[in-house]
């Protein structure tokens, strides 16, 4: 079982609308990591956040998707309007610093129809 | 191109066998991290390697220290269970953030 808690495992949502999963970083790790995993195995990195600072972000975060990552509460990305495009694996990963290893949530599937 | 290659896309081989993956890197980076993914989409962390070698059981990885290019898993006596997608993931000298390749499917055969 993974120290990195994601939710919900499976999200189904027509185009245009809301997309929202959740990350619960291990205990103790303050920077967390969101990738987008496609269907042909290629990874994207989407943003990074070092306690509740984006330290990186892409260009396409900036525009449809948003993150944050709250004290006390869970980590989000959201997806303010949903494309086909967005359909993949979205992976969660903490560390202790943003350059140890990194420790990977089981991920949500995003399915856009 | 890609920053990161991993080879080969693809291995199958017996129960008993040893297997060597390998990623090159097109410039230094300043650590490697091997994954495998299961069926469930998780991200199963084999080893972090800042230099030298790890083993753990019938696996042992490397990184290059001294040119900080490539990194390789081998897997030593391979077993059903090990079936699944295998991954490296370089962390970028640069940047806050690993670079992963495109993986290795692994498909043990009995």
């Amino acid at each position: 079982n993974s120290k990195v808690i994601q939710t919900p495992r499976y999200l189904v949502k027509g185009q245009g609308q809301k997309a929202k999963m959740r990350c619960i970083p291990e205990k103790g790790h303050p920077v967390v990591f969101w990738y987008q995993q496609n269907k042909n195995n290629e990874f994207k990195f989407l943003i990074n956040f070092q306690n509740q600072e984006v330290l990186q972000q892409i260009d396409m975060t900036e525009k449809r998707f948003s993150a944050e990552c709250p004290s006390n509460s869970p980590c989000s990305l959201e997806i303010q309007s949903s494309e086909a495009g967005d359909s993949a694996l979205y992976l969660c990963a903490s560390s202790l610093n943003p350059n140890s290893d990194y420790t990977f949530g089981s991920g949500t599937r995003l399915l856009v129809i | 191109g890609d920053q990161v290659e991993q080879s080969p896309s693809a291995l199958s081989l017996h129960e008993g066998t040893d297997s060597a993956l390998r990623c090159n890197f097109t410039t230094t980076m300043r650590s490697v991290q091997w994954f495998r993914q299961n069926s469930r989409g998780s991200l199963i962390s084999l080893f972090y390697l800042a230099s030298g070698t790890k083993e753990n059981g019938r696996l042992k990885s490397a990184f290059d220290s001294k040119e900080r290019r490539y990194s390789t898993l081998h897997i030593r006596d391979a077993q059903l269970e090990d079936s699944g997608t295998y991954f490296c993931a370089a962390h970028d000298t640069n940047a806050y953030k690993v670079i992963f390749g495109k993986g290795t499917h692994l498909h043990v055969l009995p």
